[in-house]
């Protein structure tokens, strides 16, 4: 079957950095998403990841081994608003979207 | 501004009650998704549409049907609903597989309450 792993919860400190992670088992692979979701919102596209490596956007990066199965969100100078979950999502051999259940993100001052 | 709207944002219906939720979008994207979400999990594909062929996840129970009229609007009919169903229904958009990123746009969602 197909998979997706990230913790259901992880807290951080505002100015601080946090590194969300992800593997996955899936069936085929073209690429994997990360989204925003706050709390009783839809999802917001954060990044795509298709080629091994880092991809960095402001004080948002995201880092993809495809060899390992694993990707990561990291996100610095955290900000109160970041407060959210973080779903990973893997687009599978089929161009299907499979999700991750999502990493909530508690902020604390 | 380009992007997707969804109708009505919030959803309140009797146990039983036919409701039908509405998307629409101005992306000009081919394919058009609806996804049921609860709270705290993954969202769950229900149909997609590449332009107007429509395709049924397995286990999207027959109480769910769709119907997309024009590129432009997709429609979530829910014929019967139970409680089970209340939920967050998101609709979604993107270009066709292998065009690009294949990132998928989402609208605000549908809080559906079932009384």
């Amino acid at each position: 079957g197909q998979n997706i792993d990230q913790p259901t919860e992880m807290t951080a400190t505002e100015g601080a950095i946090v590194q969300i992670n992800c593997t996955y088992q899936t069936s085929g692979f073209n690429g994997l998403f990360w989204y925003q979701q706050h709390a009783g919102e839809a999802p917001t596209f954060l990044s795509y990841n298709v080629l091994d490596g880092l991809e960095e956007k402001g004080r948002f990066s995201s880092f993809l081994s495809r060899s390992k199965g694993y990707s990561y969100l990291l996100l610095k100078e955290l900000q109160m608003k970041d407060s959210a979950s973080y779903l990973c999502a893997v687009l599978d051999s089929n161009y299907q979207l499979i999700w991750g259940a999502g990493t909530k993100l508690i902020i604390k001052p | 501004d380009a992007m997707v709207i969804q109708n009505p944002r919030y959803q309140v219906t009797q146990f039983g009650k036919p409701v039908t939720l509405s998307c629409s979008q101005t992306l000009n994207h081919n394919v058009m998704y609806w996804y049921q979400q609860k709270s705290s999990q993954a969202p769950k594909l229900l149909f997609h549409y590449y332009d107007k062929d429509f395709n049924n996840e397995a286990d999207t129970p027959d109480n769910f049907q769709s119907r997309r009229p024009n590129t432009s609007f997709c429609f979530l009919d829910i014929r019967s609903p139970g409680l089970g169903d209340a939920a967050m229904y998101l609709c979604a958009t993107s270009r066709p597989a292998g065009a690009g990123t294949d990132t998928q746009y989402f609208g605000p969602g549908t809080r559906l309450t079932v009384l």
